[in-house]
């Protein structure tokens, strides 16, 4: 079965440091979403992104994330300037549809440590 | 707005018994419900959806999901649990209004012992 994939699967990162987290989603797919999951805490949406714009946001995304796609292939998450906060698991995800053709695919994730 | 509960932080079940996890749903209009699975250093795996249809929803590996409206429930089943069945188990929902956003549970830990 095809893959997103992320890389690192680990980083670590001082306080006030800009980090990319990057996402190879599966290759036909149209629509790329983040995730992220705080140590005991739920998994929570972060972004959605199709047709190169920003198509949902959460408020947890603020002026700090931003999301892009610079080739054909990769799908990248940055934080501008990580807070302790940030820590965390994140998932890049793609999938095909949207609606009720949903069906997510979900990268290994990106374990985030900001000291 | 749109939320999930999923009321038991661990389930432990036998090997060859019925296994549930339970998930209830909040939503201002008509749910689609999603079981993702994860497991160790692996990222989220689809398991099954309901959307509309038949409230009994078959999926992968063997499990399925019911789906309740009146009692606004999504329990995942799987008859006989096998100990590779052991992983975190998510309940996802979204509102039909909504076309992107899939709102999780906290997630259960299933053990199957041997």
């Amino acid at each position: 079965e095809p893959e997103v994939t992320q890389t690192p699967s680990h980083q670590v990162t001082q306080m006030g440091q800009e980090v990319i987290l990057r996402c190879v989603p599966i290759s036909n797919h149209l629509y790329f979403y983040w995730y992220r999951q705080i140590l005991g805490q739920k998994v929570e949406f972060l972004v959605s992104f199709y047709n190169n714009e920003i198509s949902e946001k959460s408020e947890i995304f603020d002026d700090q994330f931003s999301v892009e796609r610079p080739d054909g292939s990769n799908f990248t998450l940055k934080i501008r300037s990580t807070k302790l906060e940030d820590s965390a698991m994140y998932f890049c995800a793609s999938s095909l549809g949207q609606g009720m053709n949903e069906k997510l695919f979900f990268g290994s994730g990106t374990q985030l440590s900001v000291l | 707005a749109q939320s999930v509960a999923q009321p038991e932080d661990q389930v432990n079940v036998a090997e060859g018994n019925p296994l549930t996890v339970k998930c209830t749903y909040s939503v201002s209009g008509n749910p689609y419900l999603f079981w993702y699975v994860q497991y160790p250093n692996r990222g989220l795996q689809f398991l099954l959806k309901y959307i509309t249809g038949d409230n009994l929803v078959k999926g992968s590996y063997g499990f399925e999901a019911e789906f309740n409206k009146s009692q606004t429930s999504f329990h995942l089943k799987k008859p006989s649990a096998l100990v590779s069945d052991s992983a975190l188990y998510f309940c996802a929902v979204r509102d039909e209004t909504n076309d992107y956003k899939l709102s999780f549970g906290a997630g259960t830990t299933v053990t199957v012992r041997a």
